[in-house]
C-alpha cells in the first residue's frame, strides 16, 4: 500500500506571496493532520481535517488554512508569507474508525518551504 | 495546555548499549502513546505504540508506559550506530482529540 504522499517537496517563494501544499493520505485513511517543524519549535500542530471537516486546530495564524476533499486528499494554504514560515511542513494520515487502535499517524516526507 | 516533555539531549550511548529515552506527559486523560523515529533531514516514521499500562516489546524495543506517574519510555536494547536519530515521543487523547509530540530526545550511539 502506498504511503503518504506530499507535493511538492521543496517550494522556494518570497515574503507576501502564498503558496498552497498538498497531502493524498494512505488508501483508506480519513483523518489529515498537519504540522510544522522548525529547529527551535519542534513538530507543531496546524490541524487536522476528518471527512472533510476540520476537527482541530492549532495556535496558529489564520494565515494558514486548510481543506480537504472527498476522496480524504488535503491540501494546506498560507498566505502573506513571512520570513518565518520557513519550515517543514508534515502531513500525517490515520485509519480512524472510532477506536484507539485505528489512531495511529503515518507521515509524509515533508514539503521544505524557504521564504526569502 | 497539553504538554510532553523530553529530555533534548543528546543522550550518547555505546554500540550495544541499552538506551532509555523517556518522556513524560501533563494530561492525565491520555489515552495512546507513541514513538517516532527522525533521521536528519527525514520525516518522522512509526516505531511503536503502546496504549495499556506495562512493557510492549517489539525487537529491539519496548516501550514502557505508567499512567499513574504519567510516564513513558522507550528501550533500545543492542543500540546501533543505524539508531542515531531524535526519537519523538507523541500522546493522544480521547476521540476527536490531536497529537502532542515532544520536542524530541537526540540518541547518538557511538561505534
Amino acid at each position: 500500500k502506498a504511503g503518504v504522499t506530499q507535493t511538492p517537496r521543496y517550494l522556494i517563494k518570497t515574503r507576501g506571496q502564498q503558496v498552497t501544499l498538498s497531502c493524498s493520505p494512505i488508501s483508506g485513511h480519513r483523518s489529515v493532520s498537519w504540522y510544522q517543524q522548525t529547529p527551535g519549535q519542534g513538530l507543531q500542530f496546524l490541524f487536522e481535517y476528518f471527512s472533510e471537516t476540520q476537527r482541530n486546530k492549532g495556535n496558529f495564524p489564520g494565515r494558514f488554512s486548510g481543506r480537504q476533499f472527498s476522496n480524504s486528499r488535503s491540501e494546506m494554504n498560507v498566505s502573506t508569507l513571512e520570513l518565518g514560515d520557513s519550515a517543514l511542513y508534515l502531513c500525517a494520515s490515520s485509519l480512524w474508525q472510532g477506536i484507539t487502535s485505528t489512531d495511529t499517524q503515518y507521515f509524509g516526507p515533508g514539503t521544505r518551504l524557504t521564504v526569502l | 495546555q497539553k504538554e510532553v516533555e523530553q529530555n533534548s539531549g543528546p543522550l550518547s550511548v555505546p554500540e550495544g548499549a541499552i538506551a532509555s529515552l523517556n518522556c513524560t506527559y501533563s494530561d492525565r486523560g491520555s489515552q495512546s502513546f507513541f514513538w517516532y523515529r527522525q533521521y536528519s533531514g527525514k520525516s518522522p516514521e512509526l516505531i511503536m505504540f503502546i496504549y495499556s499500562n506495562g512493557d510492549k516489546e517489539d525487537g529491539r524495543f519496548t516501550a514502557q508506559l505508567n499512567k499513574a506517574s504519567q510516564y513513558v519510555s522507550l528501550l533500545i536494547r543492542d543500540s546501533q550506530p543505524s539508531d542515531s536519530a531524535t526519537y519523538l515521543c507523541a500522546v493522544k487523547g480521547d476521540y476527536g482529540q490531536n497529537f502532542v509530540f515532544g520536542p524530541g530526545t537526540r540518541l547518538s550511539v557511538l561505534p
